[in-house]
């Protein structure tokens, strides 16, 4: 599992309510991600992170934020829940061995805003 | 902008067939492409990676090829069983360390 743990895994909150989610990993890597995933859309890519404090927006980032103070940490922000950010949300780190760039994923978090 | 697409979405076999599972995608300049396997409320297990250089890869019962010219893989699972049954994800990357885009699987039963 590459050493990725999420918290919080089940989390239901209320429409308006500030949402924060975090992921960890163990092994210094410098590549992390945030996905989420819905029934019909498969996994999109919602922000990136390729070091301390540099980050990148994915395909779906509106009405999200995202923070890394720390190697280890990739903090997810949803600064104003909706319905529509209901879904399972999952961290991921790049690993390079050679010349190939190995994606690893978390276990997910399942967002309920209700 | 790359695009990946699963055919079929589902697909439901008897244990102990031969089965592949399709995968194409728009931009054939890609840096690599994975398969993973995901369990029902679970997270991704990484089954695979090809390089872009390479045409094909193989972990025990599992055999995945690439035909980067033609924007094609598949995955290949031989004597399938109850245990193969989950959804498979196939993902490209376009160049290192970018960020992976996802097909939206193809969800394989093994009946016994």
């Amino acid at each position: 599992d590459a050493g990725i743990t999420q918290s919080p895994r089940h989390k239901v909150t209320e429409t308006g309510t500030p949402v924060t989610l975090r992921c960890h990993q163990t092994e210094n890597h410098r590549y992390m991600y945030w996905y989420r995933q819905d029934p019909g859309h498969g996994l999109r890519l919602i922000h990136y992170s390729y070091g301390v404090k540099d980050t990148d927006k994915g395909e779906v980032s509106d009405g999200y934020s995202v923070s890394r103070s720390k190697t280890e940490d990739f903090l997810l922000t949803l600064e104003s829940a909706t319905s529509s950010q209901t879904s399972v949300y999952f961290c991921a780190i790049s690993e390079s061995r050679g010349q190939a760039d190995t994606q690893y994923f978390g276990p997910g978090t399942r967002l309920t805003v209700l | 902008k790359q695009e990946v697409t699963q055919i079929p979405a589902a697909l439901s076999v008897p244990e102990g067939e031969n089965l592949v599972l399709n995968c194409s995608f728009t931009d054939s300049a890609i840096y690599n492409l994975q398969w993973f396997r995901q369990d029902p409320g679970k997270g991704l297990t990484s089954l695979l990676l090809i390089q872009s250089s390479q045409r094909e890869q193989t972990s025990g019962r599992l055999n995945a090829s690439l035909d980067k010219s033609s924007g094609r893989s598949t995955l290949y699972i031989a004597a399938s069983q109850p245990g193969d049954s989950a959804t498979y994800l196939c993902a490209v990357r376009n160049s290192g360390n970018t960020p992976l885009v996802f097909g939206k699987g193809t969800r394989l039963s093994v009946i016994a």
